[in-house]
């Protein structure tokens, strides 16, 4: 499968615990980016890697999140002291930028996190 | 700021009906539009795009979209349904060309199709 790859798919988790998920994006993508999904809501966009910077970060993102990507490859996503507003779907795209124009997101099947 | 509308939250139609799910964006400058599926508990799927070009767009599966520039729509259509379809759909828009350009998504429409 030459796809974007995501673990776990699923992690029930007690308030207050750090979670971590990994992304693993198509193999020749230099970008990649993490969403946040809710319930009822369409996703939205938390940060994005080109290589290994992190050039953007959203609002949504608190200092509870943290996002790497060390070697330009895969790439983690911890929530340190997680609360139940945290419950959501944490999709990953990758994408291969090749200077101006569209650079198509490729999404992951995400990570639906629920927090007891 | 670009923003996306979807309107109809749900829309039940029984297979083999044509359907037509709804999208309005809001931008500023020249944007590239999409529709994707997403299947229950998967992520998401890309449907169609508009770039540029003829305002007509097919994608996989049978959906087209029509890009309408004065009304600022973006409506995905398919003439008969399949119990298959039964989905969320998400509309989003784009904006810019090169550097990071950020997409927005709609709240999406939940297709029911009945048997």
């Amino acid at each position: 499968d030459t796809g974007v790859s995501q673990d776990p798919r699923h992690k029930i988790t007690k308030r207050g615990q750090n979670v971590t998920f990994r992304c693993d994006p198509i193999s020749e993508h230099n970008r990649l980016y993490w969403y946040r999904q809710t319930l009822g809501q369409g996703p939205e966009f938390l940060t994005y890697f080109q290589n290994e910077a992190q050039l953007e970060k959203s609002r949504l993102l608190s200092d509870r999140f943290s996002a790497e990507r060390p070697k330009g490859s895969f790439s983690t996503l911890e929530i340190q002291r997680t609360e139940q507003g945290d419950s959501a779907m944490y999709l990953c795209a990758s994408s291969l930028e090749r200077g101006r124009g569209l650079h198509e997101q490729f999404f992951g099947p995400g990570t639906r996190l629920t927090v007891l | 700021a670009q923003s996306v509308t979807q309107l109809d939250s749900q829309v039940p139609v029984f297979e083999e009906a044509p359907v037509e799910l709804r999208c309005n964006y809001s931008s500023s400058v020249s944007v590239y539009l999409f529709w994707y599926v997403q299947y229950p508990n998967q992520g998401l799927q890309l449907l169609l795009k508009y770039l540029s070009g003829s305002t007509l767009v097919k994608g996989i599966n049978g959906f087209e979209a029509e890009f309408n520039k004065s009304q600022t729509s973006f409506h995905l259509r398919k003439p008969s349904v399949h119990i298959s379809d039964t989905a969320e759909y998400f509309c989003a828009v784009s904006e810019g060309s090169g550097g990071y350009q950020k997409v927005t998504f709609g709240t999406g429409t939940k297709l029911q199709v009945i048997p």
